[in-house]
């Protein structure tokens, strides 16, 4: 089975860096992803690692140690309009994408 | 021009109805997905389909039936509608069954 753990809530100030952290547990291990959902909405693709180590976009950069089952998701800069739920999903060979619970994140001037 | 698409965007029925919620994508791709979002936000996979086959059918009352005519739609018809059947709900579409998934608008299914 598989088992992902995300921070239920997180709260930062406009101009600040968050990180957001994920573990899982999961066979079959294919890539690792984060989307970003704003209320009312569907969930839109930020990243994919699939290899250890740190890929930056822009404001957000995501980091991937297979051997922890850890990742995290670094916002920097942040904006009022990052103020939104942050999905870690597991991609496995021959399935769909499983999602963790999502961590709303809101961000305050 | 939207990529995955899904209708309607709402839906308001009364417990015992059947329904159904269509999707569809124009972005080439052999793998579509149902996902359920709950109250809580928890994102769940129901069903998955690859060139029009079943892959992927986690625990989910047979009152759910999917069907895909061609590997650019997959419908989802639910039987018997149920209070806590009340969800929206995400049709997607991958490349391939592990690569970056794109979402449609969701359905916010509410049933009375």
């Amino acid at each position: 089975g598989q088992n992902i753990d995300q921070p239920t809530e997180m709260t930062a100030t406009e101009g600040a860096i968050v990180q957001i952290n994920c573990t899982y547990q999961t066979s079959g291990f294919n890539g690792l992803f984060w989307y970003q959902q704003h209320a009312g909405e569907a969930p839109t693709f930020l990243s994919y690692n699939v290899l250890d180590g740190l890929e930056e976009k822009g404001r957000f950069s995501s980091f991937l140690s297979r051997s922890k089952g850890y990742s995290y998701l670094l916002l920097k800069e942040l904006q009022m309009k990052d103020s939104a739920s942050y999905l870690c999903a597991v991609g496995q060979a021959g399935t769909a994408l499983i999602f963790g619970k999502g961590t709303t994140l809101s961000v305050s001037s | 021009d939207t990529a995955v698409s899904q209708t309607p965007k709402y839906l308001v029925t009364q417990m015992g109805n059947d329904k159904s919620i269509k999707c569809e994508q124009n972005l080439g791709h052999d793998t579509m997905y149902w996902y359920k979002q709950d109250s809580k936000k928890f994102l769940k996979i129901m069903f998955s389909y690859n060139n029009k086959e079943l892959i992927i059918n986690e625990t989910v009352p047979n009152r759910f039936s999917p069907k895909s005519p061609d590997k650019a739609h997959l419908n989802l018809h639910i039987n018997s509608l149920e209070l806590g059947d009340s969800a929206v709900y995400f049709c997607a579409s991958s490349a391939a069954g592990n690569t970056e998934a794109f979402f449609g608008q969701g359905t916010r299914l509410t049933v009375v």
